[in-house]
Parts: C-alpha cells; sequence; structure tokens
C-alpha cells in the first residue's frame, strides 16, 4: 500500500477484555515500531521489529502488552486484560531499515472504559 | 538516558508570517538524529524535516528550516511564510546514532501550532 495502515481506527473495550490492534507497514519496509500516545503527550517507544525478529520490547509496560510479527510483514499489538490506564491511541510506524526514517500510520485511539 | 523538551505547548502565527519553534534536548550521545514530525488532527504523523547531527550545515525543506546547535543541543524548527495547513501539533524526536544498537524514537511532549487567517 502507499502508506503504513492501522485497524481498527478506534477501539472501545471493557475493563477486562483482550484487544488486539493491527498494523499493515509500507511494502518492503522490515523495520516496524510500535508507539503509545497518551492524551496531550508524545508518542512513547513500545517495542521493534526487523522482519519478524522482535528486537526490543522494552518500552512495553507490562506483560499484558504482546506484540508479533509472524511472517515479517503485519504486525499485531495485543494487550490483555486491559486497564483504564491502556486508553491511548497506539501509533505504529515502518522504516526500509532500522537505521532508516521511520513513517507513521494513522493510529488506533483504544478507549477502556 | 536521553530526553527531549518542547518547553511551548501552544504557538500562534498569523498567515505568511514567520514561527520558530522550539526543541532542546539532552544526550551524552556524539552521533544521533533529530526529527520534526508534524501531526495533524487527523493523527497521521508526518516527516517534516530530519538533521544528522554530524552534519554542520542546518536542514531546509521548502518553508521549514531549522537551527541545529549541537554544542547548545538546541533544534528549533522555523515555518517561513505560514499558510493555514501548517496548523498542527509539532513533535520533536531523537534518534540515537548507528553505534547504539537502539534505534527508537524518543518524542518531546508536543507543541500546538494555529494559523490566523
Amino acid at each position: 500500500g502507499a502508506g503504513v495502515s492501522q485497524s481498527p481506527r478506534y477501539k472501545v473495550a471493557k475493563r477486562g477484555q483482550d484487544v488486539a490492534l493491527r498494523c499493515d507497514p509500507i511494502s518492503g519496509h522490515v523495520s516496524l515500531f510500535w508507539y503509545q500516545q497518551a492524551l496531550g503527550q508524545g508518542p512513547e517507544f513500545l517495542t521493534y521489529f526487523q522482519n519478524e525478529a522482535q528486537l526490543d520490547k522494552s518500552g512495553l509496560p507490562s506483560d499484558r502488552f504482546f506484540a508479533e510479527r509472524p511472517e515479517g510483514s503485519v504486525s499485531t499489538l495485543k494487550i490483555q486484560r486491559t486497564q483504564q490506564e491502556d486508553s491511548a491511541v497506539y501509533l505504529c510506524a515502518s522504516s526500509l531499515g532500522l537505521r532508516e526514517t521511520q513513517y507513521f500510520g494513522p493510529g488506533t485511539r483504544l478507549l477502556v472504559l | 538516558a536521553q530526553t527531549v523538551t518542547q518547553s511551548q505547548p501552544e504557538m500562534s502565527v498569523q498567515e505568511a508570517e514567520t514561527v520558530t519553534l522550539s526543541c532542546t534536548y539532552d544526550t551524552s550521545e556524539s552521533d544521533y538524529y533529530l526529527f520534526w514530525y508534524k501531526q495533524p488532527p487527523s493523527r497521521q504523523m508526518i516527516l517534516v524535516i530530519r538533521q544528522e547531527a554530524y552534519k554542520q550545515q542546518n536542514a531546509t525543506e521548502n518553508r521549514f528550516s531549522v537551527n541545529f546547535q549541537k554544542a547548545a543541543k538546541s533544534f528549533s524548527l522555523k515555518i517561513s511564510d505560514s499558510q493555514l495547513g501548517d496548523a498542527a501539533m509539532y513533535f520533536c524526536a531523537y534518534r540515537s546514532g548507528p553505534g547504539s544498537g537502539t534505534y527508537k524514537y524518543i518524542f518531546g511532549t508536543g507543541t500546538r501550532l494555529k494559523v490566523l487567517a
């Protein structure tokens, strides 16, 4: 595709539910990044992949957060047993390589009630 | 750890005028990259400009230019001939150089730019 796409764009979950957020990177981009953006704040790093390998997951806030990219293309960020503090916009970015400029998707706005 | 600070939560500029957005950062590294991203209300972050720390020349992209002061750890964005479409949140971001082994971006808290007609 022409750009990074994310789905769903909006997600409302009840506290305790599991959610899955999808990211489709730009075709040919081997690196993929996830960021969390709380209201009124800048994005904060969660994790990144090089192809299917998850190289850094130091930003994941708890073991309820899990990301995967099994075939080195589409990635899914899963949040188990959602809490109200998980409410945020989740941004995905991709790049040709780890050293290249990151291009961002439109984000998924998650609201946990 | 590296930090990025944007001290202006909000700025306003008249259409066709010039505005400068401030960004300072803290790092002990000598090799790194700095970015300005624009985030319109649709939330798609768009790269505005990129600067490599080892380059002394300030980056320029059409109406957008930076004033990169490495010793002062300052990286301001100047927007000339402001247009209504420039209205957005602007984020300053830092990325360590290739020798660091990390490729994540560190963002500031953003500056909301309003353009007045």
